[in-house]
């Protein structure tokens, strides 16, 4: 148990469904991310949250759309998604966004929701 | 573009053997290296957070090392154990908010 709680663990949606996935967190933390595992690539970056504020949408499509009503809970909503799209989604939480005095600010990730778009 | 070099990609060892991998990584810009263990359906968990060059950091039977210059570190798992069979991660901070990760190193342990 991390602290993060991701819900639902799995997803199979439509191109013209919306769904929601939302994390949550236990631990205090003022920094939340979505990152996307796509098979045989890297975690991607998606967004970052910082105290509900937005720090960085990395390139993402506009039918990707996070929201962060408090430092506690992150959504992401999806809307109109490809079959590419089709990806394990992870939120994670840190005391504080990393910068170049804190690199050692360690990741809270949850398990993950998995997505396939049909 | 930065990139982190993960290998092996997968690794097969038998019960009470040691290995160990590596994580490649650019030398300038370096402020953390990251460890993380991803067991199958569950979360990614941190190991090692490492800023230091010469750093070695240990933990039970595994431990790394880093060396920032030439933009690696080690990951060795001593006596390995059916329960250390997961994907190791490694994430590279520049300094900018963004971890930047590689693609792992699958271990399987044979008991």
């Amino acid at each position: 148990e991390t602290g993060v709680t991701q819900t639902p663990r799995h997803l199979v949606m439509g191109m013209t469904n919306k769904k929601s996935l939302k994390c949550e967190q236990h631990l205090g933390h003022n920094a939340m991310y979505w990152y996307k595992q796509s098979a045989k690539k890297p975690l991607e970056l998606m967004f970052v949250y910082s105290l509900e504020e937005r720090v960085e949408n990395n390139s993402v499509p506009s039918r990707f759309s996070p929201e962060c009503p408090n430092s506690s809970h992150l959504f992401l909503h999806l809307h109109t998604l490809q079959p590419e799209d089709s990806a394990l989604y992870l939120c994670a939480s840190s005391r504080a966004v990393p910068t170049a005095g804190t690199g050692d600010e360690k990741l809270f990730f949850g398990s993950g929701t998995q997505l396939s778009v049909l | 573009i930065l990139n982190v070099e993960q290998s092996p990609q997968s690794l097969h060892v038998q019960e009470g053997d040691s290995t160990n991998f590596t994580c490649s990584f650019p030398s300038s810009n370096f402020y953390a290296l990251h460890w993380y263990r991803w067991e199958t359906a569950k979360s990614p968990e941190a190991l090692f957070v490492m800023t230091l060059n010469g750093d070695e950091k240990k933990k039970g039977r595994i431990s790394a090392t880093l060396n920032t210059k030439e933009g690696y570190s080690y990951l060795y798992i001593k006596g390995s154990q059916p329960e250390d069979s997961a994907t190791y991660l490694c994430a590279f901070f520049p300094g900018t908010y963004k971890y930047i990760f590689g693609t792992g190193t699958r271990l399987k342990v044979l008991a």
